[in-house]
């Protein structure tokens, strides 16, 4: 069973790069799927940011795409997200996911929040 | 890429059924047979309930039933049971690998 878990600061500085990766244990990126990242701010719905695919290619959320960046690691079996210049609107549950027509496994999700 | 148009709460007493809309455009919702429910317990993992439009993961149980009309998706629960109330969310691919998720619905069993 495919399990994955986020990983990364839970503090981040306005301004400055919030950085976080997926662990993924129980299936290899490499065999297929998409993986992606979906956010959460607090008492708000999802939010889709980008996926990727082993291969490297990546699809990004147009209203984040300038900020973002989203990259595969096969040999570590991991994936990672970059988020550039955070603000406070930022700050939210980061979870990862796989990615098929449907997300069908996600990871426990990790809190980033944006604050000096 | 706005939102897809969910109600921002629904109830129903147990044992009654509940429908909740997502309403989208030719662009998302009515241009593929790819929507998808997730079920949200506070504090928790979204956990996918429907995917293309209506098939069920395994171990979902069959009181969940997706559907679709037009630029309409809806998730009809029935047999409500206390254990159903959550949020829910609909998603649906946009083309050129892109996805959009709607902005929630609160389900209350009453």
């Amino acid at each position: 069973q495919v399990q994955l878990q986020e990983s990364g600061p839970g503090l981040v500085k306005p301004s400055e790069t919030l950085s976080l990766t997926c662990s993924v244990s129980g299936y290899s990126i490499s065999s297929g799927y998409y993986w992606g990242w979906i956010r959460q701010p607090p008492g708000k719905g999802l939010e889709w940011i980008g996926s990727i695919y082993h291969s490297g290619s990546t699809y990004y959320n147009p209203s984040l795409k300038s900020r973002v960046t989203i990259s595969v690691d096969t040999s570590k079996n991991q994936f990672s997200l970059k988020v550039n210049s955070v603000t406070a609107t930022d700050t939210a549950v980061y979870y990862c996911a796989r990615v098929g027509t449907a997300s069908d496994s996600w990871g426990q999700g990790t809190l980033v929040t944006v604050s000096s | 890429q706005s939102a897809l148009t969910q109600p921002r709460s629904v109830s129903g007493s147990p044992g009654q059924s509940v429908t909740i809309s997502c309403t989208g455009s030719s662009s998302d919702v009515g241009g593929y047979n790819y929507v998808s429910w997730y079920q949200q317990h506070p504090g928790k993992a979204p956990k996918l309930m429907i995917y293309d439009v209506s098939k069920r993961p395994s171990g979902v149980p069959d009181r969940f039933f997706g559907s679709k009309s037009g630029n309409t998706a809806s998730l009809t629960i029935s047999g409500l049971q206390a254990e159903d109330e959550a949020d829910y969310y609909c998603c649906s691919y946009a083309g050129t690998y892109t996805v959009i998720f709607g902005g929630g619905t609160k389900l209350t069993v009453l």
